[in-house]
């Protein structure tokens, strides 16, 4: 198949630690988003890449957080200092246009 | 601020039913409309989306009503069945900024056999 896919599935990691989420978007989509999603919640925007424009970033809660994308294509989420609140699903989606498609999401657990 | 509210939080339907959700939205420069599925342990699917120059699309058993005047649309599934039980959330978008999505908190709908 030729969705998005992420890696790892399930990141368990301790408290002050950093860690970095991967996200391989759909081959051809200019457009890469990551949002997260905590237990029984809905959808949080953290940041949204657009072809060789600067991202928008007004969703990244503190400054833990960055991303960048590589080459328009693979992104990397990095969480710095990792904090109980850290923990929740991370969501990476892609668009060429409208519809935007998801992966399956990475868990971070901080323990 | 809360963009896109969803009710109801969660539904329970009979296999057959129809189940309805429903969105309202602030931003009247919003013009593109998802839905999507959300099953347990998956990333949200993309099940169907409107554009406000209609007020109606279906997609099988799925159908979004559009309200343009009252800055609502809601999500129908017809003849519910049991594998439709899932986490569905409404979505709103300016395709102008890119389609950078405001999520409603989503909806539980449970359909018993």
């Amino acid at each position: 198949g030729a969705g998005v896919s992420q890696s790892p599935s399930n990141k368990v990691t301790e408290k002050g630690k950093d860690v970095e989420l991967r996200c391989d978007p759909i081959s051809g989509h200019t457009a890469l988003y990551w949002y997260r999603q905590s237990l029984g919640q809905g959808l949080e925007f953290l940041i949204y890449f657009q072809g060789n424009s600067a991202p928008d970033k007004s969703g990244l809660p503190s400054d833990r957080f960055s991303a960048e994308r590589t080459g328009g294509s693979v992104s990397t989420l990095t969480i710095q200092r990792t904090q109980q609140e850290d923990s929740a699903v991370y969501l990476c989606a892609s668009s060429l246009m409208d519809s935007v498609f998801f992966g399956p999401g990475t868990r971070l657990t901080v323990l | 601020q809360q963009q896109v509210k969803q009710s109801p939080q969660s539904l329970i339907v009979q296999k057959g039913g129809i189940s309805i959700i429903n969105c309202a939205y602030e931003n009247t420069a919003f013009d593109y409309f998802p839905w999507y599925q959300q099953f347990p342990g998956k990333g949200p699917a993309l099940l169907i989306a409107i554009r406000p120059d209609v007020s109606e699309k279906k997609e099988g058993r799925f159908t979004i009503s559009f309200n343009k005047s009252a800055k609502q649309f809601s999500l129908h599934i017809m003849d519910s069945q049991p594998g439709d039980s899932a986490t569905y959330f409404c979505a709103a978008s300016k395709r102008a900024s890119g389609s950078r999505l405001t999520f409603g908190e989503g909806t539980q709908l449970t359909v018993n056999p």
